[in-house]
């Protein structure tokens, strides 16, 4: 059974420039989340798909920011026209919930992609 | 505006000890509670969830929630150097979407 997978690990980029990060979840689990952190703080949520459809954004995904997950396996996120304030881990989340009310919905955590914007 | 408090630390304790972590959380309809760790440079790492008042234990770890109080805490029995890490409460609130608080660094000295 293989864990959350991201590609790259490491991406270092002049601000300014488009990057896209990819996500792979748990096989089978049904929502994928996507999170950043920032040195010193814990991850804040950016967006979370429920199979294909994503479900909630948070305020803090600018409109430079846009994700997907057309065919509710993988995940991409873009950035476009990055900024030295995106630099980031980026960090994506899976989970396998029911849906039913008091779900657990216990997330399990890709190695995260680190963005560097020069 | 749901927070998640926690102290930053470090905590330092020496090996063998019971470390004693703490968090507490803003919103009272809060349903569920994790603690991940956390090794500089990686990724969050599952250790617990609970999602009902009292304890529960698993191998060296027990976490507790009182709701009541709007607290949750994570105890390392027998502490070890490999402990060390940076220890991150989470709560889901509503969505199922996580809340962080920024995480206690341990420190387990040999």
């Amino acid at each position: 059974d293989t864990g959350v997978s991201q590609d790259p690990r490491h991406k270092i980029t002049k601000r300014g420039q488009n990057v896209t990060f990819r996500c792979d979840p748990i096989s089978e689990h049904n929502r994928l989340y996507w999170y950043r952190q920032t040195l010193g703080q814990g991850p804040e949520f950016l967006t979370y798909f429920q199979n294909e459809a994503q479900l909630e954004k948070s305020r803090l995904l600018s409109d430079r920011f846009s994700a997907e997950r057309p065919k509710g396996s993988f995940s991409t996120l873009e950035i476009q026209r990055t900024e030295q304030g995106d630099s980031a881990m980026y960090l994506c989340a899976s989970s396998l919930t029911s849906g039913r009310a008091g779900g657990t919905d216990t997330q399990y955590f890709g190695p995260g992609t680190r963005l560097t914007v020069l | 505006q749901k927070e998640v408090e926690q102290n930053s630390g470090p905590l330092s304790v020496p090996e063998g000890a019971i470390a004693s972590l703490n968090c507490t959380y803003s919103d009272r309809g809060s349903q569920s509670f994790f603690w991940y760790r956390q090794y500089s440079g990686k990724s969050p790492e599952l250790i617990m969830s609970i999602y009902s008042n009292g304890d529960k234990e698993d191998g060296r770890f027990t976490a507790q929630l009182n709701k009541a109080s709007q607290y949750v805490s994570l105890l390392i029995r027998d502490s070890q150097p490999s402990d060390s890490a940076t220890y991150l409460c989470a709560v889901i609130s509503g969505y199922s979407t996580l809340t962080f608080g920024k995480g206690t660094m341990l420190l387990v000295s040999p």
